[in-house]
């Protein structure tokens, strides 16, 4: 069974600073790994999302890797601002067994905290 | 364009009744999904529509959750007998194909007393 964890579980910086957030799983058979953002009381808003035979994606000052044979993926935030501020998730679809429906499987999150 | 909506935002409702959620996804998208968040928890998977048809329902956790998407575009979320552990956000997310970026709603926050 697929499982996926994002450490630490919380995060302080100050304003500027570059910062990685982890995310790894158990099972390397994944279709595709997604980053989210959650703002308190929110949806979910997709930040980048990586095929399985990819090994980054960027998007502004975001840049997610996978590094699927380990079962890992970092989340890249270069000069962090206290708008980006939120809980991030990492989820991956796929696993050995399971049927090609894009079900995502969710670690419980990182919630950021940029200061000013 | 539009996002993903959906109605209530939030429900509260006493143990033992029915409760619809609503989920109007993306035009044009076919994928279709429903999770389950807890406070402090990521998202639990509960069903996945393939156009109208539900092709994985294997998140649902019991007979009392059913779900509908009779004519491939809006679903329906139906639970019976509510009980307060069914207390939750309740996520709809749609996308283009299975394989593709799932674009999330706003939830539906329920509340059972």
């Amino acid at each position: 069974k697929q499982e996926v964890t994002q450490i630490p579980a919380a995060l302080s910086v100050p304003e500027g600073e570059n910062l990685v957030l982890n995310c790894s799983f158990t099972d390397s058979a994944i279709y595709n790994l997604q980053w989210f953002r959650q703002d308190p009381g929110k949806g979910l808003t997709s930040l980048l999302l990586i095929q399985s035979s990819q090994r980054e994606q960027t998007s502004g000052r975001l840049n997610a890797s996978l590094d699927k044979s380990s079962g890992r993926s970092t989340l890249y935030i270069a000069a962090s601002q206290p708008g980006d501020s939120a809980t991030y998730l990492c989820a991956v679809s796929g696993g050995e067994g399971s049927s090609n429906t894009g079900k995502l499987i969710f670690g419980q999150g990182t919630t950021l905290q940029v200061k000013p | 364009g539009a996002g993903v909506s959906q109605t209530p935002s939030n429900k509260v409702t006493e143990k033992g009744k029915y409760v619809e959620l609503r989920c109007d996804p993306i035009s044009g998208h076919t994928a279709l999904y429903w999770y389950r968040q807890s406070l402090g928890q990521g998202p639990e998977f509960l069903i996945y529509f393939q156009g109208t048809g539900a092709a994985d329902d294997s998140g649902l956790p019991n007979d009392r959750f059913f779900a509908v998407r009779p004519e491939g575009s809006v679903s329906t979320l139906k639970i019976q007998r509510t009980e307060r552990g069914d207390s939750a956000v309740y996520l709809c997310a749609s996308s283009l194909t299975n394989r593709e970026t799932q674009y999330f709603g706003p939830g539906t926050r329920l509340l059972v007393l």
